[in-house]
């Protein structure tokens, strides 16, 4: 069983559409993250939801929008997207250690 | 702005070397320090933890901690070119994970 599963893998769309990641973590944490990580491999914290509440919402463009239905699951909505919002986007949970990382959702805006 | 400094690289060492890998953090209210390595086209993966100054061995692998010097270490002994990936340095304080840019090692056989 993944402990972190994401869907899509890979996206690629125009730009100014719109796109939705899922996110769904079975280990029983209360914490959920979305980061991005561009070309050159930097990991950017996005997103953290603790309980299906906004914990940490870093300077994100509110074109961006997650959404948690419950503490398992934590998505991400991006509207009109933008050439720079290429990247790997990764989901992650956490209980009081360790982040554990989903395969990751590239997305390629053309 | 807490940051995470990693030399960016990349690092060559030869099989069978130390690989020495260093972080600088700038938050002294970190209270745990992690280091992950990722392999082309994978999610990263914990290597290390430490929360305490000083050494911490597991096989390989040594992560060091000094917190008045602010800067933490993984030493890879005996490398492999199995070990060839992005090492990424994070420091955890406040239910967030800050990650440094990351260093890619190369390990030639």
């Amino acid at each position: 069983d993944t402990a972190v599963s994401q869907t899509p893998k890979y996206l690629v769309t125009q730009m100014g559409n719109d796109k939705s990641i899922k996110c769904e973590q079975n280990l029983g944490h209360d914490t959920m993250y979305w980061y991005k990580q561009d070309s050159k491999k930097f990991l950017k914290i996005m997103f953290s939801y603790n309980n299906k509440e906004l914990i940490i919402n870093e300077t994100v463009p509110n074109r961006f929008s997650p959404k948690s239905p419950d503490k398992a699951h934590l998505n991400l909505h991006i509207n009109s997207l933008e050439l720079g919002d290429s990247a790997v986007y990764f989901c992650a949970s956490r209980a009081t250690g360790e982040l554990f990382f989903g395969e990751g959702s590239r997305l390629t805006v053309l | 702005q807490k940051e995470v400094e990693q030399n960016s690289g990349p690092l060559s060492v030869p099989e069978g070397a130390i690989a020495s890998l260093n972080c600088t953090y700038s938050d002294r209210g970190s209270q745990s320090f992690f280091w992950y390595r990722q392999y082309s086209g994978k999610s990263p993966e914990l290597i290390m933890f430490i929360y305490s100054n000083g050494d911490k061995e597991d096989g390989r692998f040594t992560a060091q901690l000094n917190k008045a010097s602010q800067y933490v270490s993984l030493l890879i002994r005996d490398s492999q070119p199995s070990d060839s990936a992005t090492y990424l340095c994070a420091q955890g304080a406040n239910s967030k994970l800050t990650f440094g840019k990351g260093i890619t090692l190369s390990v030639r056989p």
